[in-house]
């Protein structure tokens, strides 16, 4: 049973395509996020999600967007895809249990942009 | 601005060595910090977590350290296994995100 399923897994596409990335968590958690790591392995927080409400930002462009259609998931739709949106992208849910945080990483969706 | 840094950025090393793998953040104001284990084409699994409050976590062969106050830990792998081998990021939470580390490439050969 995986806790945090991405689909696709890999994804090559042209620019200027819109694609979508979508994000499943069976752990109940209420908050979820998207990371990108680019082709240096920099892993870097995009959004975060707490019950279905952005809560992070992290300056990225507005041709993603981000949609949680309920707090187990948590999809990443990207308009006019660029060269430079290729990268790995991952999910992640996590919880907090005495006050300590766990994330837990889906196993990302790799894409590729020509 | 919290930036973390790890070094070396890989590191290849024979089977049954104890080694050590470094992190450093630049802001000490931190929550925790985490070790993770990345697997080539998989996701992150995490490794040990240190609260703020605490020295150092150990979990089997691994020992995470914590020196806030000069913005360092380390990961001390004992006796390492072919299957240590994977990229080890650390990563520091400030306010309500994990600020991710450059990674330390490691391969641990026979």
């Amino acid at each position: 049973d995986t806790a945090v399923s991405q689909t696709p897994k890999y994804l090559v596409t042209q620019m200027g395509n819109d694609k979508s990335i979508k994000c499943e968590q069976n752990l109940g958690h209420d908050t979820m996020y998207w990371y990108k790591q680019d082709s240096k392995k920099f892993l870097k927080i995009m959004f975060s999600y707490n019950n279905k409400e952005l809560i992070i930002n992290e300056t990225v462009p507005n041709r993603f967007s981000p949609k949680s259609p309920d707090k187990a998931h948590l999809n990443l739709h990207i308009n006019s895809l660029e060269l430079g949106d290729s990268a790995v992208y991952f999910c992640a849910s996590s919880n907090w249990t005495s006050g300590r945080e766990t994330q837990y990483f889906g196993p990302g969706t790799r894409l590729l942009v020509l | 601005k919290q930036e973390v840094t790890q070094i070396p950025a890989a590191l290849s090393v024979p089977e049954g060595e104890n080694l050590v793998l470094n992190c450093s953040f630049t802001d000490s104001a931190i929550y925790n910090l985490q070790w993770f284990r990345q697997d080539p084409g998989k996701g992150l699994t995490s490794l040990l977590l240190i609260q703020s409050s605490q020295r150092e976590q150990t979990s089997g062969r691994l020992n995470a350290s914590l020196d806030k106050s000069s913005g360092r830990s380390t990961l001390y792998i004992a006796a390492s296994q072919p299957g240590d081998s994977a990229t080890y990021l650390c990563a520091v939470r400030a306010a309500d995100k994990l600020i991710f580390g450059t990674g330390t490439r490691l391969q641990v050969f026979p």
